[in-house]
């Protein structure tokens, strides 16, 4: 079956701090992955995604390389800023279906 | 641009009370979708449609009934509310899975604040 893990949280960091929350999955076939962030009292939104093997997503200063044989999808950041305080979902979407897994999300708070 | 449109964005219901949760797309999206978002569990997909007139269980069904109304609309029904459905609930829609598509994001609503007591 399809499934996400993620990194267990609340992570707290100082500002300007190297972020990285860990993801990893298992799937059947060849999934697309991808990071949404979900800002407090919004919906989620889709920060980055891969859609194949050694695939990096990149956007607003965050990255994620699939790899296929880590099964991970690890979200990175050099110098985390306040405003990127939120929680962070990785996720799948199988490419035999039409369906998304969602990790169970990591808190992140970042401390002037 | 309104995207995906949910409401209400709260509601307290008593045990035992219906209600109705709206959802609508304006992109022309294939595909809907209603999740609930609980702590430590993430988001769980309760039903999802992947087409005008197709509906099929997610993870979590039992409790809620869907209906695709029409392209744009998908709501999400509670016949006999119950305290364990106190959640946030997302409704999300996506462009029809193609092999080799690139535009393979959700969008997400707001979300409905919901409590049962």
């Amino acid at each position: 079956g399809n499934s996400v893990t993620q990194m267990e949280g609340p992570v707290t960091l100082s500002e300007e701090a190297f972020l990285t929350i860990n993801c990893t999955y298992t799937a059947t076939g060849y999934p697309s992955l991808f990071w949404y962030v979900q800002y407090p009292g919004e919906g989620l939104q889709l920060l980055l995604k891969a859609t194949k093997a050694d695939d990096k997503g990149s956007n607003k200063g965050f990255e994620a390389t699939y790899r296929k044989e880590t099964t991970s999808f690890h979200l990175e950041k050099g110098s985390v800023q306040v405003s990127d305080s939120a929680v962070y979902f990785c996720a799948l979407r199988s490419n035999t279906g039409n369906q998304f897994y969602f990790g169970t999300g990591t808190s992140l708070t970042v401390i002037p | 641009n309104a995207g995906v449109t949910q409401t209400p964005k709260f509601q307290v219901l008593k045990t035992g009370q219906s209600m109705t949760l709206q959802c609508a797309q304006d992109m022309n999206h294939n595909s809907m979708y209603w999740y609930r978002q609980d702590p430590g569990m993430g988001l769980r997909l309760i039903y999802y449609s992947a087409s005008e007139g197709t509906t099929d269980k997610g993870e979590v069904p039992n409790g809620y009934n869907v209906s695709r109304l029409n392209k744009r609309e998908f709501s999400l029904r509670l016949e006999s509310a119950a305290p364990s459905q106190t959640s946030v609930y997302f409704c999300a829609s996506s462009d029809r899975l193609l092999t080799g598509s690139t535009n393979e994001k959700l969008f997400f609503g707001s979300g409905t604040q919901l409590s049962v007591l």
